[in-house]
């Protein structure tokens, strides 16, 4: 089944403890993109992915790193949390522009 | 910054009944996307619309498009309970390294009664 899937769906962790958010697609897209949503913020992109090793920030990408080593994978890495950044996290990917973009289920993720 | 802004934020029908959702954007796009959301779950993507594009439709969806005006509307025909979400628009800017870089709007909850 052709599908974006993020890792874990559920965390909650401690202020500063690194944590990995992983993104995986089965379906050879190009691009890839990171995005966060809040409640009467609607969906902000943090990073996105034209294809391998070529990254750049999306709109709020403070607080974030991103790699694409592979086509496959977009983790999202947040190196010192905070808890401004609980959030609800979804990654996407789609074949390129003029076409639509699969997302995964999300991730909510609760800084404390 | 936001790109797309939709209007109204919330609407509620009956079962039956259409419903049109409004987007506005601020400047100049590659397409124009609209999503789905159910409650707290991964978006789906519904219909794309292209910039040299007028109008187009999907089963029970039809989309316009006016770049003159920086506008887009959703209609759903003949609606139904499940068609209860979040619809959200999103704009794609295209040109040089934006290109499939979406800015969405902040949605429009669609509430149907039975």
């Amino acid at each position: 089944e052709a599908q974006v899937t993020q890792n874990p769906r559920y965390l909650i962790t401690v202020t500063g403890k690194k944590l990995t958010v992983t993104c995986s697609q089965n379906m050879n897209h190009e691009y890839m993109s990171w995005y966060r949503q809040d409640p009467g913020l609607g969906l902000r992109q943090i990073y996105y992915s034209m294809n391998v090793e070529v990254t750049d920030k999306g709109d709020v990408p403070e607080g974030y790193k991103v790699s694409r080593k592979e086509k496959r994978n977009f983790p999202l890495i947040l190196e010192s949390p905070s808890p401004n950044q609980t959030s609800l996290y979804f990654c996407a990917s789609s074949l390129g522009t003029g076409v639509g973009y699969t997302f995964g289920s999300g991730t909510r993720l609760t800084v404390v | 910054s936001q790109q797309g802004e939709e209007d109204p934020q919330a609407l509620s029908i009956q079962e039956g009944e259409n419903a049109t959702m409004n987007c506005s954007y601020k400047t100049s796009i590659n397409n124009l996307q609209w999503y789905r959301q159910n409650s707290g779950r991964g978006l789906v993507h519904l219909i794309l619309i292209r910039s040299n594009e007028r109008e187009k439709h999907s089963g029970r969806l039809r989309v316009t498009l006016d770049t003159s005006k920086k506008s887009s509307s959703l209609l759903i025909t003949a609606s139904r309970a499940a068609d209860t979400a979040s619809y959200f628009c999103a704009t794609d800017a295209g040109g040089g390294t934006s290109y499939g870089k979406l800015t969405f709007g902040q949605g429009t909850i669609l509430t149907v009664h039975p």
